[in-house]
């Protein structure tokens, strides 16, 4: 079955560049079967949804992390990537990839994200 | 802005017995939620999608229910391994998640 790993630097600087990466195994990140999302949860509270890019290569971003946030496919060596930049302390987290998945039935799209990464720490501290 | 709103925050619950859960929207998502379950240290782990489709290999004990606005997570005998928090999720405009539950033992 599909499987995702995050990697990338677990430190990053105030008003730098946090980028990760997940790789996707057994199975193809072309293959429509997903759509690829990135989300993140700050020690100790809930989880918020970064954004998301699709097979097409449209992306979606959460409203209040657009202006930051890029998100981009690498098709040749199974991965997607994202990027925040401008990172402050509020934004060190656990940074999950997660496949998403939809159905459509009468009236509605159903999605849900499964299957997740296991999760990188990202500490933004000088 | 869509708001999930879970309660209650901690439920204390003895193994064997039945926990449930509420997860209510500010609008309304038909039945576009789902619920994960998260132990320490852990990602999250796909329950329920479509507010009462139960993932693969999911044990019966877990059910959802629920539309609209609505909606519940029924555990209906708590077995050592439930012990974890709890999260609902939807997708309106975009995705949000309820701010979950934790599932402790009484």
């Amino acid at each position: 079955q599909v499987q995702l790993q995050e990697s990338g630097p677990g430190l990053v600087k105030p008003s730098q560049t946090l980028s990760l990466t997940c790789t996707v195994s057994g199975g193809s990140i072309s293959s429509g079967s997903y759509f690829w999302t990135w989300l993140r949860q700050p020690a100790g509270k809930g989880l918020e949804w970064i954004g998301t890019i699709y097979t097409s290569g449209s992306t979606n971003y959460s409203p209040s992390l657009k202006s930051r946030v890029t998100i981009s496919v690498d098709a040749s060596k199974n991965q997607f990537s994202l990027k925040l930049s401008s990172v402050t302390a509020a934004d060190t987290a656990v940074y999950y990839c997660a496949g998403g998945n939809f159905l459509v039935v009468v009236a509605a799209t159903l999605t849900w994200f499964d299957p997740w990464g296991h999760g990188t720490l990202v500490t933004v501290s000088s | 802005e869509m708001v999930m709103t879970q309660s209650p925050a901690t439920l204390s619950v003895s193994p064997g017995e039945r926990a449930t859960l509420s997860c209510r929207a500010s609008q309304s998502v038909s039945s576009n939620l789902a619920w994960y379950q998260q132990k320490p240290g852990q990602a999250p782990r796909l329950l329920i999608y479509g507010a009462s489709t139960r993932a693969t290999g999911v044990p019966a004990r877990f059910s959802g229910s629920g539309s609209g606005t609505e909606f519940t997570l029924t555990i209906s005998s708590l077995q050592s391994e439930d012990f974890a928090v709890y999260y609902c999720q939807q997708y309106y405009n975009w995705w949000t998640f309820g701010q979950g539950t934790k599932v402790e033992i009484k």
